[in-house]
């Protein structure tokens, strides 16, 4: 079945420091892919997503590219802020997998001033 | 613009107590689903719908009933609270893309329950 493994954490940067969190995929189909952040006590928000192969999904600083060869989504920021620092999930839906997002188990950011 | 509701925001339940916890969405989205978050295994999928009166169960439905009388809600059911049920549960919802799924999800802000 369908998949999502991405780097385990926490993740300790310095502000203005480049991150990247790797995340790859196993699936069927042409799933779009998905980063969503969980600020603490709140829900998780979209953060970016890219519905085919070779898209750049871009939000807030923050990008990442559909790999269908390398099937990865790895999401990266230049210069990370202390406000940048939260849960980060990777996830997929579509494709034969049908409806259902399948999250990865999240990797945890923080960002010191 | 609401999104996605979900009442309560806390609960404390004694082990062997039922209780209903609501999810409601304003958007018109067919797919609705229940997770549960507990640290360091991501979220996994209890129950979901992909429209009134269809349901099925997800990676983890055991203890948990569901239903979907309406496009707007889906409640979840816990029909004897366990401690390993303490957890941090999110509803949400999704739509269909054209041909095939892959919407984004819209979450609510969750459920801390907490079973005694």
């Amino acid at each position: 079945g369908n998949s999502v493994t991405q780097m385990e954490g926490p993740v300790t940067l310095s502000e203005e420091a480049f991150l990247t969190i790797n995340c790859t995929y196993t699936a069927t189909g042409y799933p779009s892919l998905f980063w969503y952040v969980q600020y603490p006590g709140e829900g998780l928000q979209l953060l970016l997503k890219a519905t085919k192969a070779d898209d750049k999904g871009s939000n807030k600083g923050f990008e990442a590219t559909y790999r269908k060869e390398t099937t990865s989504f790895h999401l990266e920021k230049g210069s990370v802020q202390v406000s940048d620092s939260a849960v980060y999930f990777c996830a997929l839906s579509g494709g034969t997998g049908g409806f259902k997002t399948i999250f990865g188990a999240g990797t945890r950011l923080f960002v010191k001033a | 613009n609401a999104g996605v509701t979900q009442t309560p925001k806390f609960q404390v339940l004694k082990t062997g107590q039922s209780m209903t916890l609501q999810c409601a969405q304003d958007m018109n989205h067919e797919y609705m689903s229940w997770y549960r978050q507990d640290p360091g295994m991501g979220l996994r999928l209890i129950h979901y719908s992909v429209g009134a009166g269809i349901t099925d169960q997800g990676e983890v439905p055991n203890g948990y009933n569901v239903s979907r009388s309406t496009t707007e809600d889906f409640p979840l059911r816990l029909l004897s609270a366990a401690p390993s049920q303490t957890s941090v549960y999110f509803c949400a919802s999704s739509y269909s893309t054209g041909s095939q799924w892959g919407g984004e999800a819209f979450f609510g802000q969750g459920t801390r329950l907490t079973v005694v």
